[in-house]
């Protein structure tokens, strides 16, 4: 099993939809989770971290599921600007210091 | 507020050639420094992280080297480059917040020819 896995999609959506997606992690011991997007060529920038209570910012909501874990991200009203790839960050060992990443859904949202 | 600059953006050089990227981080002191290479396609891979001046972990068998002579500078380096060292290298930076959140630079593309 790897250690942070996503589905690569790519996810077609049109804008103003509700799109959704699910990242599982294989340590049990793991503390800390992100969401990070990442633009073609270009650098992953910070999108939330991913509290155990669960957050959100605006149109994005992120839920950590430690029973089955598993982190989600669901983004409400997508707009053209949100095409990108979605990395899901998990630390994993080592202390809060290093952490996995997924290799990315990528969304298209489509006008 | 924090930035993180690295350099050259893109770098188009032959197999067997030394190889020097550099970043360095401004608005913040003693932080977490890492290098990812990410291949095309792929997911980000951690090479490098260091928690201090002069210390350096290695996350994968290879032939780079990673160096931090002062606190926000960090290098990465080959003495000789494989084709297969060929893909998006990332410099992040994290602080002591609560989840150690990483920051990236804008990256350096290499192509080994």
């Amino acid at each position: 099993r790897k250690e942070v896995e996503q589905d690569p999609g790519p996810f077609n959506v049109p804008e103003g939809a509700t799109v959704a997606f699910n990242c599982t992690y294989s340590n049990s011991a793991s503390q800390s989770f992100f969401w990070y997007r990442q633009d073609c060529r270009k650098e992953p920038k910070l999108l939330m971290s991913v509290y155990s209570s669960g957050n959100e910012d605006g149109r994005f909501t992120a839920q950590l599921n430690r029973a089955s874990q598993y982190i989600s991200l669901l983004i409400r009203d997508s707009k053209l600007s949100d095409s990108a790839t979605y990395l899901c960050v998990v630390n994993m060992k080592g202390g809060y210091q290093k952490v996995t990443f997924g290799t990315g859904t990528k969304l298209q949202v489509i006008p | 507020s924090q930035t993180i600059h690295q350099w050259p953006a893109t770098l188009v050089q032959p197999v067997g050639s030394p190889l020097s990227l550099e970043c360095t981080v401004e608005g913040t002191s003693n932080p977490n420094l890492y290098w990812y290479r990410q291949a095309a396609g792929r997911g980000l891979q951690l090479l490098f992280y260091s928690v201090g001046i002069g210390q350096i972990s290695s996350e994968v068998p290879q032939n780079l080297s990673a160096s931090r002579p002062q606190d926000r500078q960090f290098i990465l380096s080959s003495k000789k480059l494989l084709l297969s060292d060929s893909g998006f290298y990332l410099c992040a930076w994290s602080g002591l917040g609560l989840n150690y959140e990483q920051y990236f630079g804008p990256g350096t593309r290499l192509t080994v020819t």
